[in-house]
């Protein structure tokens, strides 16, 4: 079945330092795919998505590219603020008839000031 | 603004009672989705539903129950059965298609007293 495996955490990184939390899957067909953040004690936000192969998801400054080839969809981010410090989620949701969106483990960023 | 609304935010439960989680959404969305999410881990799936009066189980549903009465109302109740209840739970909608990604509460946090 369809499968989701991101980077385990925490992370944690100066403010101003290059972030990548990586993601890759598996699923058969085309799936869509996406980034969520969770902030301490809130509901999970759509960071952004993908929806086919070489599109790039954008939005805040993180940005992820779906590369079929090689199953990924890394999230980036040229230079993080203390205020990115929440966990992050990579989700795909596939095309082949299922109704559900499948989650990563999550992977928690800490950023020092 | 349209969005999905949890109430209560903070719930407590005393040893066997049954207690009712509810979530609402104006986003004319027609499928719903309830998660549990233990500390420090991921989202597990407890019953989602793509249609009025119609829910199907997900990984997790034993101790659990929902209704899907009308498209905007989906709630779920901890039953006594529910051994480990003790969790926060978050309520999701989804438009229609594999590029849509998921609304999310803002949660319930519930605990056994």
């Amino acid at each position: 079945g369809d499968s989701v495996t991101q980077m385990e955490g925490p992370v944690t990184l100066s403010e101003e330092a290059f972030l990548t939390i990586n993601c890759t899957y598996t699923a058969t067909g085309y799936p869509s795919l996406f980034w969520y953040v969770q902030y301490p004690g809130e509901g999970l936000q759509l960071l952004l998505k993908a929806t086919k192969a070489d599109d790039k998801g954008s939005n805040k400054g993180f940005e992820a590219t779906y590369r079929k080839e090689t199953t990924s969809f890394h999230l980036e981010k040229g230079s993080v603020q203390v205020s990115d410090s929440a966990v992050y989620f990579c989700a795909l949701h596939g095309d082949t008839g299922g109704f559900k969106t499948i989650f990563g483990a999550g992977t928690r960023l800490f950023v020092k000031a | 603004d349209g969005g999905i609304t949890q109430s209560p935010k903070y719930l407590f439960r005393k040893e066997g009672q049954n207690v009712t989680l509810s979530c609402e959404q104006n986003l004319n969305h027609d499928a719903m989705y309830w998660y549990r999410q233990d500390p420090g881990q991921g989202l597990r799936l407890i019953y989602y539903s793509q249609i009025v009066n119609d829910f199907q189980k997900g990984d997790i549903a034993e101790g659990y129950s929902v209704s899907r009465e009308k498209k905007e109302s989906f709630p779920l109740t901890v039953t006594s059965a529910q051994k480990n209840p003790t969790a926060f739970y978050l309520c999701a909608s989804k438009g229609q298609g594999v590029t849509y990604g998921y609304t999310f509460g803002s949660g319930t946090r519930l605990t056994v007293v």
